[in-house]
């Protein structure tokens, strides 16, 4: 049962450019919007989260957009660097509990 | 301050077989979860533990289960292994409040043969 769909699988952006990965969600009772970045042979870790009471939230080159009518929200990268490749999954949780998480989409840099 | 330790971090079983998992979550962390990640399913929730407590399930089968201990280190075992068990298992911990972020360990790779 998915109740978090992301897309792209897989994206290649030149050094510099905008990565744009999105997200839609099915159950309204979410409550909270992380995105995860994980490198090979590692864990998940959290990259930047939004609630839904919030539109917009940027941390440096990392901005989450949240459109909660249309239930989806989605994570740009600005200036995207070779060392942010790796796998985003997007995710969505009550009370940041039993976290869903998206299938993932595989980021590559291009220098 | 130490992050998340999972042991071991690669194991290889037989089917048939039973295992157990070892998560140390960061000092001062009381909730523990697990997930399970596969190339085909992506990261599937197992189960939540809090003080010592189930507090979440995910949709997977009684062979799957955990525990916690008073020190909120938690263990994942799965008895009579399948071949698609195979998979990265994680675990996560926070502090256990609605608020909370909840911090990854590398994982254990476990292989079914």
């Amino acid at each position: 049962q998915q109740q978090v769909k992301q897309s792209p699988q897989s994206l290649i952006v030149q050094k510099g450019g905008i990565s744009i990965i999105n997200c839609a969600y099915e159950n309204t009772a979410f409550d909270y919007f992380p995105w995860y970045q994980q490198f090979p042979g590692k864990g998940p870790a959290l990259l930047i989260a939004i609630r839904p009471d919030v539109s917009e939230k940027k941390e440096g080159r990392f901005t989450i957009s949240f459109n909660k009518s249309a239930k989806q929200f989605s994570l740009h990268i600005m200036d995207s660097q070779p060392g942010d490749s790796a796998t985003y999954f997007c995710a969505a949780s009550v009370g940041r509990r039993d976290m869903r998480f998206g299938a993932g989409t595989r980021l590559t840099v291009k220098p | 301050k130490a992050g998340v330790t999972q042991t071991p971090r690669y194991l290889i079983k037989t089917r048939g077989q039973q295992v157990t998992l070892s998560c140390s979550p960061i000092s001062g962390h009381r909730s523990v979860s697990w997930y399970q990640q596969t190339p085909g399913q992506g990261l599937q929730f197992l189960f939540e533990y809090f003080s010592e407590t189930q507090r979440n399930k995910g949709n997977f089968p009684g062979r799957f289960s955990g525990r916690q201990f008073s020190n909120s280190r938690s263990e994942m075992n799965v008895s009579t292994l399948e071949l698609g068990d195979s998979a990265l298992y994680l675990c996560a911990s926070s502090l256990g409040g609605s608020n909370q972020p909840q911090h990854f360990g590398d994982g254990t790779r476990l292989s079914i043969l």
